[in-house]
């Protein structure tokens, strides 16, 4: 399997601020990310998709003003949160595939994220 | 449409009990996958298993077995001899061509010492 990580594990921030979360796929040829957000008690669900070098795909009801999704390269993909509020505290977990790889993806530890 | 069920919210066993955990799903896709993930309170998805859509054999692994029918669909899994350490929420998910999760909501097992 893929070793992914994220960065930071836990942030706290404060009303208003922005927050980038890194995904990282240290030995993986992440052509395709997704990232899941999981409130407490509840199931993953997806955000969003990106590709590699092109523009994140939103899940119906994701703001994509809000959630800011970078893909720059095989190994790195950023979600900012801008304007945090207390109601996007929550878990965020990233996924990485490969096109070539279909029907394997592979999770990220989890960011999560608390905004006071 | 794409669908994971897992009927079963919470579970509480006492320590060395045997536990089946519920998955039902639904897809019109012949080709798909099947997973289990344990997610303890760290929060981080730890993979179980996964089966593909054309192998209905059964697995086991240690303590841990898995019962895929696809008449049924459904795809259960037992933990035997259950111990403290498996408490934690269980999810099913189904992986299918779009490379999309479709992750059920979960299963809350607490086993008691």
């Amino acid at each position: 399997g893929a070793v992914v990580s994220q960065h930071p594990s836990r942030v706290i921030c404060k009303s208003g601020t922005s927050v980038k979360i890194e995904c990282r796929s240290l030995d993986f040829q992440a052509t395709t990310m997704f990232w899941y957000r999981q409130f407490p008690k509840q199931s993953l669900m997806l955000m969003a998709t990106s590709n590699e070098g092109s523009k994140a795909t939103y899940e119906q009801g994701v703001e994509k003003d809000k959630f800011l999704i970078n893909h720059a390269s095989l190994t790195l993909s950023t979600l900012t949160v801008t304007s945090a509020h207390p109601e996007d505290s929550s878990f965020y977990i990233c996924s990485v595939s490969d096109a070539d790889r279909e029907y394997e993806q592979y999770f990220g530890p989890g960011t999560r994220l608390t905004v006071t | 449409a794409q669908k994971v069920t897992q009927a079963q919210t919470e579970i509480s066993v006492v320590e060395k009990e045997d536990v089946t955990l519920d998955c039902v799903y639904e897809t019109r896709d012949t080709t798909y996958y099947l997973f289990w993930y344990k997610q303890p309170p760290s929060g981080e998805l730890v993979f179980l298993i996964r089966r593909n859509s054309f192998d209905e054999q059964n697995e086991i692994s240690g303590r841990y077995s898995w019962n895929f029918q696809k008449s049924t669909s459904s795809f259960n899994f037992t933990i035997t001899a259950s111990q403290v350490v498996d408490s934690a929420v269980y999810f099913c998910a189904l992986l299918w061509t779009g490379n999309q999760f479709y992750f059920g909501t979960g299963t809350s097992l607490t086993v008691i010492p």
